[in-house]
């Protein structure tokens, strides 16, 4: 398997621009997560989904978030519109009821850049 | 609060020296506890996962401790090569069927360590 795939790996843009980044999971994984990465407050949980359905997005920093699964083998974040405050690492990870403890893997991660 | 905190933030060692890297936590309730490594531009891989009744567990020159009574775990790195620079990440997971969630993981700042030839 190729692992958790990521798109594209980075993005530069401009504040008010709309950016989308995309997940593919591993196939057969069953939940999938996004996260945001900064130097400042490290890893956090953004929203996670269970066979599609969005379980918990309480850490969707606000209304500019919004997050998608429209299958089990896509995802979507999107910000719109952008600030320079998004500029951080997306990582978008996957895992499986059936592996124990649940456990993560992740993809390569979107540097995202808003200038 | 529920919250993971590591120490160092950064380590300089040199090649073949051993360290060891520390988390504590404060998670209830507590399901297990990982070690992930995270190279630089590249996504965090697990190391290690550890539950309640476990006290250590190896991957290699990785050896990672937990003592759940005083909610301390250790990362020790026995003869380390200059592929071990990157950050260590602790993150500890509250039990899903006692009020936590499967997205419930409590992860530390890291550990940024450098080995130097």
């Amino acid at each position: 398997d190729a692992g958790v795939i990521q798109s594209p790996r980075h993005e530069v843009t401009e504040m008010g621009q709309e950016v989308t980044l995309r997940c593919k999971p591993i196939s057969g994984h069953d939940y999938l997560f996004w996260y945001r990465q900064t130097m400042m407050r490290g890893l956090e949980l953004l929203i996670y989904f269970n066979n599609n359905v969005p379980i918990d997005d309480s850490g969707m920093p606000e209304d500019r978030f919004s997050a998608k699964m429209p299958n089990a083998s896509f995802s979507t974040l999107k910000i719109q519109p952008s600030e320079p405050r998004d500029s951080a690492v997306y990582f978008c990870a996957s895992s499986w009821t059936g592996v124990s403890y649940n456990e993560q893997f992740f993809g390569p991660g979107t540097r995202l850049t808003v200038l | 609060k529920n919250q993971v905190e590591q120490s160092p933030q950064s380590l300089i060692i040199l090649e073949g020296k051993n360290c060891t890297l520390q988390c504590n936590y404060t998670v209830s309730p507590f399901s297990n506890l990982r070690w992930y490594k995270q190279d630089t531009g590249r996504g965090p891989v697990s190391l290690t996962i550890m539950t309640f009744s476990e006290n250590t567990k190896s991957n290699g020159r990785y050896t990672a401790t937990l003592d759940a009574d005083t909610k301390q775990s250790s990362l020790h790195i026995t003869a380390s090569q200059l592929s071990d620079s990157a950050s260590y990440i602790c993150v500890v997971s509250a039990n899903p069927n006692y009020g936590g969630s499967q997205g419930n993981l409590i992860f530390g700042k890291g550990t940024k360590l450098s080995v130097k030839p």
